[in-house]
């Protein structure tokens, strides 16, 4: 049964960088690729990037100088970094295989002070 | 980047009613594979995403047959033939032809 879980602070303060952490089972990060996508509140879905089976990665150009996607596979983890945050990158943020046939369950960033 | 166009806004619908979504991209979804990489999700009140359709017109082997989705190029279309009160939440069309990846601005059904 594939499965993915993001987790991460709930409050970020304006500034700083986020991290969060997308933990996968049922399926090996060595054969697979993992999308982090976001969606502020009220509003549609934003894809942000990809990192591929293989390691390498993709990144939005509209969020690419701020981000970062990591992993470690014999953790299967797959983490996200982002700096510089403001009030704009609030939202639900969602690991997803690439395909976007299994999701998480996401997990909701707030930027404030 | 590819902006995918869906209409309507909303739908409004009774049960066993039919529905149409229609989810237009700015360039052709073909890929050099020949394939076409325009999936249909539904995200349900509260919920995070969930899949319905890929490669235009492939259901997950979850989904209802109710369920179809057609088109081609640049234009295309989710159908549920009879609305049941589980089909509602906002469709999105998102495209994986193009870097990056696009959604649409999601179509939500309401049940009357």
């Amino acid at each position: 049964q594939v499965q993915l879980k993001e987790s991460g602070p709930g409050l970020v303060q304006p500034s700083q960088t986020l991290s969060l952490t997308c933990t996968v089972s049922g399926l090996s990060l060595t054969s697979n690729s993992v999308s982090w996508i976001r969606q502020p509140p009220g509003k549609g879905l934003e894809w942000m990037g990809v990192i591929w089976s293989n390691g390498g990665t993709d990144y939005n150009s509209a969020i690419k100088s701020r981000l970062s996607i990591s992993r470690d596979t014999s953790k299967s983890q797959v983490f996200l970094k982002m700096n510089s945050l403001q009030t704009e990158d609030t939202a639900m943020y969602f690991c997803a295989r690439n395909g976007g046939d299994y999701w998480g369950q996401g997990v909701m960033v707030t930027v404030s002070s | 980047d590819v902006v995918m166009t869906q209409t309507p806004v909303s739908l409004s619908l009774a049960i066993g009613q039919p529905a149409s979504i229609s989810c237009k991209s700015s360039q052709s979804l073909l890929g050099t594979s020949g394939k076409t990489f325009l999936n249909w999700i539904l995200q349900r009140p509260g919920q995070s995403p969930k899949r319905l359709i890929y490669q235009v017109s492939k259901l997950y082997s979850e989904v209802p047959d109710r369920f179809s989705g057609s088109g081609s190029e640049t234009e295309f279309t989710l159908k549920i033939s009879r609305v049941e009160a589980e089909d509602l939440g906002v469709y999105y069309c998102w495209q994986g032809t193009h870097f990056p990846l696009t959604f649409g601005s999601g179509t939500k059904l309401e049940i009357k």
